[in-house]
């Protein structure tokens, strides 16, 4: 594809449930990033792939998160037991380069609501 | 760690006006700063950025100004449009490190 995709647009969760929400990124860029926006607010930082390897997860908000992108492409990330706080927009973004100082491409996010 | 703060949280200028977005940043280390542009329902859009080794950068209408010193950098756009408005972010990174901090975002609103 020409961007970065994630899927699905949309989730509606029920408190407790498992979810799990998937990024494509764009074929070739090395890194990749995921993020949280609240309603009103910039995007917070969650964590930080290259290919493969997880260099950074110092933004996961609790055990709950878990992020793997285990073939250095697809990356998903999965929060368990879902709670209200965690309704937000997650946000993909990646990256030709090995750092940063390169333009990131973000996806168009995921809504998650958790009823 | 790092912390962005922007201002004003909502703008609201004339057709072919200009639009000044401010932001700080704490870390020293800092050394890459993007800014975005966020329409409803989309993702960030990256419009222009500036590496700490320069003060000031232009593209067309857009540029943006950088002082190190007094850790602040500001979004300047001039002759705006409708299709101008948009909530926009700052941002401010280590390139040595994986992530970004993002403003609060301002929302600017361009009337014709």
């Amino acid at each position: 594809g020409a961007g970065v995709s994630q899927s699905p647009r949309y989730k509606v969760a029920k408190r407790g449930q498992d979810v799990a929400l998937r990024c494509d990124p764009i074929s070739g860029h090395v890194s990749l990033f995921w993020y949280q926006q609240a309603l009103g607010q910039g995007p917070e930082f969650l964590t930080y792939f290259q290919n493969e390897a997880q260099l950074d997860k110092s933004g996961l908000p609790s055990d709950r998160f878990f992020a793997e992108r285990p073939e250095g492409s697809v990356s998903t990330l999965k929060i368990q037991r879902t709670q209200q706080e965690d309704s937000a927009v997650y946000l993909c973004a990646s990256s030709l380069a090995l750092s940063l100082g390169v333009e990131a491409f973000f996806g168009q996010g995921t809504r998650l609501t958790v009823v | 760690g790092e912390n962005v703060e922007q201002h004003p949280s909502t703008l609201s200028v004339q057709e072919g006006d200009s639009a000044v977005i401010k932001c700080t940043y704490s870390d020293s280390a800092s050394n890459y700063f993007p800014w975005y542009k966020q329409e409803l329902g989309k993702g960030p859009q990256l419009i222009i950025d500036i590496r700490s080794n320069v003060g000031e950068k232009k593209d067309q209408r857009i540029a943006v100004t950088l002082n190190k010193t007094a850790k602040h950098f500001s979004l300047h756009i001039t002759e705006t449009q409708p299709e101008d408005s948009a909530v926009y972010f700052c941002a401010a990174s280590n390139t040595n490190a994986g992530k970004s901090t993002f403003g609060d975002g301002t929302t600017l609103t361009v009337k014709p």
